[in-house]
């Protein structure tokens, strides 16, 4: 089936640094999605992109939608302890909610 | 307050012991989806709904079963659990807009359940 690749995997940072993590696909995507976990909650939504080359900001968080449909990045500015998390793009490539897969995460963590 | 939740929040089960939990929505979703999380795995859609008496399998439906006989409620449901399936379990829920399930997800806050 499809499949999204999210890397890194796992960040140790520290605080003040800046954040970079993406996402590929072998496929044409209509939509990417960024996610944040926190410890013992479920993800809650962070950006949303809909468009090829679309460039969104959400305070610190900016992320892109590929001009290829096919990948999407997010950048954490100046990151602070509460960073911390896992952090899931997800991509829907057929219009229908029932598309919607996941990366399996980048865990970042951040030394005060 | 907008929200998904999803009971129980931890649950220690024995292998073949039928077992249900439930999700509920108050934003009148018509879209509903349940995910299994695993270390290493990310998120692994096991069911989902486009609207009552609407479901279908995801990825990983084996050993699950769901209904939709409400739109409010989406229960899962483990007719005899096995130890393969402990896992931390997400329902999340959206709206549609116009033909398409566009809009993104909400989820719960999980369920995390143990099988010995």
């Amino acid at each position: 089936g499809q499949q999204l690749n999210q890397s890194p995997q796992s960040m140790f940072i520290q605080e003040g640094e800046d954040v970079s993590m993406n996402c590929t696909s072998s496929s044409i995507f209509n939509t990417w999605l960024w996610y944040k976990q926190d410890p013992g909650e479920g993800p809650v939504l962070l950006i949303a992109l809909y468009k090829a080359g679309e460039l969104t900001s959400n305070g610190r968080l900016t992320a892109q939608f590929g001009i290829t449909r096919k990948d999407s990045f997010l950048n954490i500015s100046a990151s602070i302890p509460s960073d911390v998390g896992i952090y899931f793009c997800a991509g829907n490539y057929g219009g229908s909610q029932g598309n919607l897969i996941f990366g399996k995460g980048t865990k970042l963590s951040v030394k005060p | 307050e907008a929200q998904v939740t999803q009971n129980p929040r931890y649950l220690i089960t024995v292998t073949g012991k039928k077992l249900t939990v439930t999700c509920s929505q108050n934003m009148n979703h018509e879209y509903m989806s349940w995910y299994r999380q695993d270390p290493g795995l990310g998120l692994r859609q096991i069911y989902y709904s486009m609207n009552v008496e609407v479901t279908d399998k995801g990825d990983v439906p084996e050993g699950y079963k769901v209904s939709r006989k409400e739109k409010r409620n989406f229960p899962l449901i483990l007719e005899s659990p096995s130890p393969n399936q402990t896992s931390l379990y997400f329902c999340a829920s959206s709206s549609r807009q116009g033909s398409s399930y566009n809009s993104p997800l909400h989820f719960g806050n999980g369920t995390r359940l143990t099988v010995t």
